[in-house]
């Protein structure tokens, strides 16, 4: 069975603040998927960043930028100078090979304070 | 392309009554998924479907049901709905395939049921 953990159930940072979000996963699948998902206030799902599991590689992509570790089962997720505007419950998510299915964790709301 | 999109938007149903969610994707996704989210917590897939005709249980399948008779639609019904079954839903679309990129769920605006 797959599971995701975020400990980090709710964070608060003053803006311009680089924030991490944690992410830890366990699966038996060799070959696997996993995304960050932000969810505004508004409750849409907006699909932000994916990794494979073959690929450590690390990236940034604007002000986001993520760390995934597969010795550690660790995908961590970064906004660097955040804004008001990234406040939002982020989730990370862990899927198989195939089928479009994903295992969710439960979510870190991030609060940004002026 | 509209995506994916769901109707109602919001619905409220006494217990025992039975409704349809609608779900429909324009992006000839092969694969499409339910989930439910409760408060405070994430997704949690109900069914999913690899492609017309096709279709399996996730991981709280109990009180639902699915067909797939077309690539663009996947409706999931309640059968008798329970206050237990209040939640926010949202149908989820992929392309399907080997690649990550393929692997990618893109997700409809969610249907807020509330059951008393």
């Amino acid at each position: 069975a797959q599971k995701v953990t975020q400990a980090q159930t709710e964070i608060s940072v003053v803006e311009k603040e680089d924030v991490t979000l944690d992410c830890v996963y366990e699966t038996r699948d060799t070959t696997y998927y996993l995304f960050w998902y932000k969810q505004p206030p508004s409750g849409e799902l907006v699909f932000l960043i994916r990794r494979n599991s073959f690929d450590e590689q690390n990236e940034i992509s604007g002000r986001y930028s993520w760390n995934f570790q597969k010795s550690t089962s660790s995908f961590n997720f970064t906004i660097t100078a955040s804004q008001v505007v990234d406040s939002a419950v982020y989730f990370c998510a862990l899927s198989g090979r195939g089928a479009g299915k994903s295992t969710f964790g439960d979510g870190t709301t991030l609060t940004v304070k002026p | 392309n509209a995506g994916v999109t769901q109707t109602p938007k919001f619905q409220v149903l006494k217990t025992g009554q039975s409704m349809t969610l609608q779900c429909a994707q324009d992006m000839n996704h092969e694969y499409m998924s339910w989930y439910r989210q409760d408060p405070g917590m994430g997704l949690r897939l109900i069914h999913y479907s690899v492609g017309a005709g096709i279709t399996d249980q996730g991981e709280v399948p109990n009180g639902y049901n699915v067909s797939r008779s077309t690539t663009e639609d996947f409706p999931l019904r309640l059968l008798s709905a329970a206050p237990s079954q209040t939640s926010v839903y949202f149908c989820a679309s992929s392309p399907g395939g080997w690649t990550a990129p393929q692997e990618t769920q893109y997700f409809g605006p969610g249907t807020r049921l509330l059951v008393l």
